[in-house]
């Protein structure tokens, strides 16, 4: 499974763009991108996956380069209610266990 | 039912119990997975059910735990003779696949 870097904390404020980064220099061929959203109290939730170029949901768009040694996570118009952390997860799509990192903690402020 | 179930949503336990923790997956989903997290921590990977069996365990920390899940939906985590050290959130979670995994709510574990 292939490692994946991210920053350990981001402030944002209500309104802006929220880019998250992700680093995984060893994907191998057939993995896929996938990132989670966790708030307090509650497990992870999926919010995006992809494999190459642009991927957009109503949640986030996920942007991967063609070298796809990382993948950034853009939050548009960030609320209060984005307050979370944020893992973003590497592998293929065949069953396996989900290896899950420190992740980003993202904190909006009014 | 509509998400993944699990119960009890706490557990408080003396030092060198026994504990069990349950969990009702998704109807129809094949994989289940179970996690635990620490504050501040990321969900660590315990175990990985695809149907029955257990289709990877390298996450159990020793044999004091065990997982079982007889009928390829409804999951019971064991743990024996509990240790202060066993207190987390425990999570599980189900999924039918591309790595998109569905995630209860979680079951807080506390040893005194």
């Amino acid at each position: 499974l292939a490692k994946t870097t991210q920053p350990i904390s981001m402030d944002s404020y209500e309104g802006q763009e929220v880019n998250i980064t992700c680093s995984h220099n060893n994907i191998a061929t057939n993995d896929y991108i996938t990132w989670y959203q966790q708030f307090p109290s509650q497990g992870p939730r999926f919010i995006i996956q992809g494999y190459k170029t642009k991927v957009t949901n109503e949640v986030a768009s996920l942007f991967i380069p063609a070298d796809r040694k990382s993948s950034t996570l853009s939050l548009p118009r960030v609320s209060l209610s984005d307050t979370a952390v944020y893992y973003c997860l590497v592998g293929d799509t065949g069953f396996q266990k989900l290896v899950f990192g420190t992740g980003t903690r993202l904190l909006v402020s009014p | 039912g509509a998400g993944v179930s699990q119960t009890p949503s706490n557990k408080v336990t003396e030092k060198g119990k026994y504990v069990e923790l349950r969990c009702d997956p998704i109807s129809g989903h094949t994989a289940l997975y179970w996690y635990r997290q620490s504050l501040g921590q990321g969900p660590e990977f315990l175990i990985y059910f695809q149907g029955t069996g257990a289709a990877d365990d390298s996450g159990l920390p020793n044999d004091r735990f065990f997982a079982v899940r007889p009928e390829g939906s409804v999951s019971t985590l064991k743990i024996q003779r509990t240790e202060r050290g066993d207190s987390a959130v425990y999570l599980c979670a189900s999924s039918s696949g591309r790595m998109e995994a569905f995630f209860g709510q979680g079951t807080r574990l506390t040893v005194v």
